[in-house]
């Protein structure tokens, strides 16, 4: 899986309680990605980082929030879990320019909200 | 937004035989891409096709890419079991973002 590593890979938690999954790369990759996957609807962007400190939402972002202090780690964080927020999330990341590259992906990290 | 919408849904044939999936989007594109999935990982890229290609090979993969409709497909020949796998194209258009489509379920059977 290119370098990128997920923590933890599965994770069960409760309603209301602060998650938070980490993403690790060791290709010193420019751009990171947080993604997560659900049945009916693909792959969906939650936020993602053009360098350290810079980061910016996706299409799902509502109820995330994301940090990236160096280059190699970017966290996602769920301050409140929700039962929709139960999911696979997969981090991944790309050496430059955004969509005209290749992405790499994590392996990913089941989270399931009791 | 999920921009690419991968047809047919769910796609079974035999070893051997080649595998074609459709991806179609709605608004211009600078690019457009296609990735596996085997079931339990993490997605693997497969080809890159720029939007002033119309045709781009790798290995038994073919893929082609109409902007004037809007379409793409992937091509895989001679499948094997091993390309049972969800396959899901990704569309860029500008910014950093992938929108990727919902995926073809393929599966091969001996």
């Amino acid at each position: 899986d290119a370098g990128i590593t997920q923590s933890p890979r599965h994770k069960v938690t409760e309603t209301g309680t602060p998650v938070t999954l980490r993403c690790h790369q060791t290709e010193n990759h420019r751009y990171m990605y947080w993604y997560r996957q659900d049945p009916g609807h693909g792959l969906r962007l939650i936020h993602y980082s053009y360098g350290v400190k810079d980061t910016d939402k996706g299409e799902v972002s509502d109820g995330y929030s994301v940090s990236r202090s160096k280059t190699e780690d970017f966290l996602l964080t769920l301050e409140s879990a929700t039962s929709s927020q139960t999911s696979v999330y997969f981090c991944a990341i790309s050496e430059s320019g955004g969509n005209g590259y290749e992405q790499y992906f994590g392996p990913g990290t089941r989270l399931t909200v009791t | 937004s999920q921009q690419g919408e991968e047809d047919p849904q769910a796609l079974s044939i035999q070893e051997g035989e080649n595998a074609t999936m459709n991806c179609s989007y709605k608004t211009s594109i600078n690019n457009l891409q296609w990735y596996r999935q085997n079931s339990g990982r993490g997605l693997v890229h497969l080809i890159l096709i720029r939007s002033n290609e119309r045709e781009k090979h790798s290995g038994r993969l073919r893929v082609t890419l109409d902007t004037s409709k809007k379409s793409s497909s992937l091509l895989i020949t001679a499948s094997r079991a091993a390309d049972t796998a969800s396959y899901f194209c990704a569309t860029g258009n500008s910014g950093y973002a992938l929108n990727f489509g919902k995926g073809t379920s393929l599966l091969v059977t001996p």
